[in-house]
């Protein structure tokens, strides 16, 4: 069984740009949510998606932070205009409902300069 | 306001060595307490997912306990290959989103 998939895998951008990230969860997976990964810390929730609707985006700095996701399979995230604190790995995990264990991609780190 | 504290930060051990390491939490209510291992520049591994007190769950050398207040992922005779950071989360009844703690890096040496 394949994984979750996310890309680009690395990404360098200079502040006030703009970046997106995309992620496609395990088959059959109708939860998806987006974390952030500060380094020497625990993966924050950002958003989370039940099939195509919104359950929790109380912390998603929405001024510049969007995510959707299309058909309620692949999903991206987007940062318009990028701050050097986002510098982060965002991980994307998928389960098969909200109560189940979740399975994380590979992670794409951003660094902001 | 749900927290998880995990302890210690940092864990060197010589191969066979066995030890602990610790998750405190504060939920108003528990739904689940997940282990996840986390090599570096990957995402976490699913490992344990604990419901109630006085659960337990194995994976080769490794055991996951639960109490009302901690939890604890024991390491019999580790290997070089047992060397990752191990991430503890909860998932409130009143919501669903994991809050995960800042991980105990564990260091095993030949």
């Amino acid at each position: 069984e394949a994984g979750v998939a996310q890309s680009p895998r690395y990404k360098i951008i200079e502040k006030r740009q703009s970046v997106a990230f995309w992620c496609n969860p395990i088959s059959g997976h109708a939860t998806l949510y987006w974390y952030q990964q500060i380094l020497g810390q625990g993966p924050k929730l950002l958003i989370q998606f039940q099939n195509n609707g919104v359950v929790d985006d109380s912390q998603l700095p929405k001024d510049r932070f969007s995510a959707e996701r299309l058909k309620g399979v692949d999903s991206t995230l987007k940062i318009q205009p990028a701050k050097l604190e986002d510098s982060a790995v965002y991980l994307c995990a998928s389960s098969f409902a909200v109560t189940y264990e979740q399975y994380f991609g590979p992670g794409t780190r951003l660094t902001v300069t | 306001e749900d927290q998880v504290t995990q302890s210690p930060e940092a864990l060197r051990l010589q191969e066979g060595e066995s030890s602990s390491l610790n998750c405190s939490y504060t939920v108003s209510g528990l739904r689940g307490l997940f282990w996840y291992r986390q090599d570096p520049g990957k995402g976490p591994e699913f490992l344990f997912t604990l419901y109630s007190a006085g659960e337990e769950k194995e994976k080769e050398r490794l055991k996951a306990t639960l109490t009302k207040k901690e939890s604890f992922l024991h390491i019999t005779a580790p290997k070089p290959e047992d060397s990752a950071t191990y991430l503890c989360a909860v998932q409130d009844v009143a919501g669903t989103a994991l809050i995960f703690g800042k991980g105990t890096t564990l260091s095993v040496s030949s």
